[in-house]
């Protein structure tokens, strides 16, 4: 399966402004979901948003979807140093398997 | 805690001599997952087993192979290592059901010599 596609590729921003990154994908999905990667070190879910919502809030983070488009955005809100890492859109197609579909990622810079 | 451990965290092998990366997991997932990570790219999916049915990706090279002898362990074992399989190894976990959310173990960083 091809994976999605994410923009942009990297941004760098300073601390307490606002993150937002966003992902295309290709074929319809049961949901959709964003990573964090710290450098060198393992994915960690962050949130999860399903094909039948719109929209959805975790503490400082808001995720949106537009299925009719195939794209989602990350928002992260008053930025802090400690959000420096790469972030992956994920992707749980209808079809798909018991497998996940990874975006290219966005690197995320916040600059103290 | 629950949680998917990965050893070694750092692995040094030479041209040619095969290799072997663990993954444990104390979460009791039906699906383990094996993905090969290159520098600032995607995590790309090697192969996964739902319990004992494995599934490999078709673009995944004869040189990788996968057992999972019980429902906590998983091994990925590349035969002969080339300079190119140089990366990071993540195994991830899910309960294959539901929302299939992943659950990463920290990764094994393969050099190869």
């Amino acid at each position: 399966s091809q994976q999605g596609e994410e923009d942009p590729q990297a941004l760098s921003i300073q601390e307490g402004e606002n993150a937002t990154m966003n992902c295309s994908y290709k074929t319809s999905i049961n949901n959709l979901q964003w990573y964090r990667q710290n450098s060198g070190r393992g994915l960690v879910h962050l949130i999860l948003i399903r094909s039948n919502e719109r929209e959805k809030h975790s503490g400082r983070l808001r995720v949106t979807l537009d299925t009719s488009k195939k794209s989602s955005s990350l928002l992260i809100t008053a930025s802090r140093a400690a959000d420096t890492a790469s972030y992956f859109c994920a992707t749980d197609e209808l079809w798909g398997a018991q497998k996940l579909v990874f975006g290219q990622g966005t690197r995320l810079t916040i600059n103290p | 805690d629950a949680m998917v451990i990965q050893n070694p965290r750092y692995q040094v092998t030479q041209f040619g001599k095969p290799v072997t990366l663990s993954c444990s997991q104390t979460l009791n997932h039906n699906v383990m997952y094996w993905y090969q990570q290159k520098s600032s790219q995607a995590p790309k999916l090697l192969f996964h087993y739902y319990d004992k049915d494995f599934n490999n990706e078709a673009d995944t090279p004869d040189n990788f192979q996968s057992r999972r002898p019980n429902t906590s362990f998983c091994f990925l074992d590349i035969r002969s290592p080339g300079l190119g399989d140089a990366a990071m190894y993540l195994c991830a976990t899910s309960t294959g059901t539901g929302d299939l959310e992943q659950y990463f173990g920290p990764g094994t960083r393969l050099t190869v010599t």
